[in-house]
This record gives C-alpha cells, structure tokens and sequence, in this order.
C-alpha cells in the first residue's frame, strides 16, 4: 500500500519564478494539507484541500496556490519565488472524519 | 488562531533514561493533540496521538498526558534507545477529524548519550 507520494524530491528555481509541486495521497484517503518547513522549524500550514476545494487556508500570501484533482491528488503552485521560499514541502493526506495524518517525504524547493 | 510553544528545544539524555517534552497551546477549542518524530532528511511520522477526552495514552515505551484545564500536553519516552534520536514535534487541531490543518511546535532535538 503505497503510503503518500511527493515530487519531485528537489528542485531549483531562480527568483520570480513559478513552480508547482505534486502529491498523491495514501490510498483511501480524500483530504490533502501542504506544509512548508523551514530548516530546522516545525511545519507550516499552507492550506487543505477536501472535495476539490480549498477548504483550510494558513497564514500564507496569495500567491501560493493549489489544486486537488477527481482522483484526489493535489498540486501547490508558488507564483513570483521569492529566496525565502526555500523549503521544504511537505504533503499530508487523511479521511475526513476518521483523522491521523499522513506525511509524505517531502520536495526540497531552494531558490536562488 | 492557534499558538503551541515547544520546550525545550534540545534534550541530551543518558541512553535508558526517560525523556520527556512539553508543550502549551492556546486554543481551548483544540481537541486533537498529535506527536510526530522526524529523522534528518526524513518525513514526519506519527508515534502517537490523543484527544481532548482522553487524560494519558500509553503504547509500549511512549506516553501522551493531556491537561486541558492547563492547556498543555507532554511526551514521555522512557527506556531511551540510541533510535529515539531525532526531532520530535508536537501539534495541535481543532477539528481533529481532518477537518482543519494542524498547527506545530518548532520542535525538540533529542539527543540519546551511550
């Protein structure tokens, strides 16, 4: 049972670029979170998507935005990176109303 | 929103020793408090997890305690390994059925001594 699955792994971008990220969640589960963490901090919340629709928003700028797909998978975008940006990524799948999170590996994003 | 304070934020215990990690939050409406362990260059894996109707959960060498009146919540590892080094992360969520995202602690960095 393949558990949640991230990419890609790493990535470079120059600044004011975009870039999008994927992630295809646990089998069986419908909700899907993106996190960003800092080198050593703890995740971020991004934002959740549920049903093809965001349903969660952290506190991040507009230019981070997602999409989730029928088959429940999600992509982030970044629009206009910004050095800050570096991070990595994480994804993290559910059920909702069954709970427990899921993590993927992550994809390194470094912007230079 | 929600706030959870971490500490401390490195612990260097003696291996067979206990360790134990604390954290506060502030959202009273918070009732799904999950631990996560992450290894260098690793995802986040949960240990364990408890919710607000719940005083303390045990699973083997692991144990969450929860006091809501107190808003906080802890870690105890006991029998420490050289294995349970890593960062630990707390967490904390209001819908705790998936419903919302989970709001973390800036970690703890256990380090086990042999």
């Amino acid at each position: 049972d393949a558990g949640v699955t991230q990419s890609p792994t790493h990535l470079i971008k120059t600044r004011g670029q975009q870039v999008t990220l994927r992630c295809s969640p646990k089998s069986g589960h419908d909700t899907v979170s993106w996190y960003q963490q800092a080198l050593g901090q703890g995740p971020q919340f991004i934002f959740q998507y549920y049903e093809e629709e965001e349903r969660q928003r952290g506190n991040f700028p507009d230019r981070f935005s997602g999409h989730q797909f029928p088959n429940y998978s999600s992509e982030l975008n970044v629009n206009a990176l910004l050095l800050g940006d570096s991070a990595l990524y994480l994804c993290a799948s559910t059920r909702t109303g069954v709970g427990g999170y899921t993590f993927g590996s992550g994809t390194r994003l470094t912007v230079v | 929103g929600e706030n959870v304070e971490q500490h401390p934020s490195t612990l260097s215990v003696q291996e067979g020793d206990s360790a134990v990690i604390k954290c506060t939050y502030s959202d009273s409406a918070s009732n799904y408090f999950p631990w996560y362990k992450q290894e260098l260059g690793k995802r986040p894996q949960l240990i364990i997890d408890i919710r607000s109707n719940v005083g303390e959960k045990k699973d083997q060498r692991i144990a969450v305690t929860l006091n809501k009146t107190a808003k906080h919540f802890s870690l105890h590892i006991t029998e420490t390994q050289p294995e349970d080094s890593a960062v630990y992360f707390c967490a904390a969520s209001v819908a705790g059925g998936g419903a919302d995202g989970l709001t973390f602690g800036k970690g703890t960095h256990l380090i086990i001594q042999p």
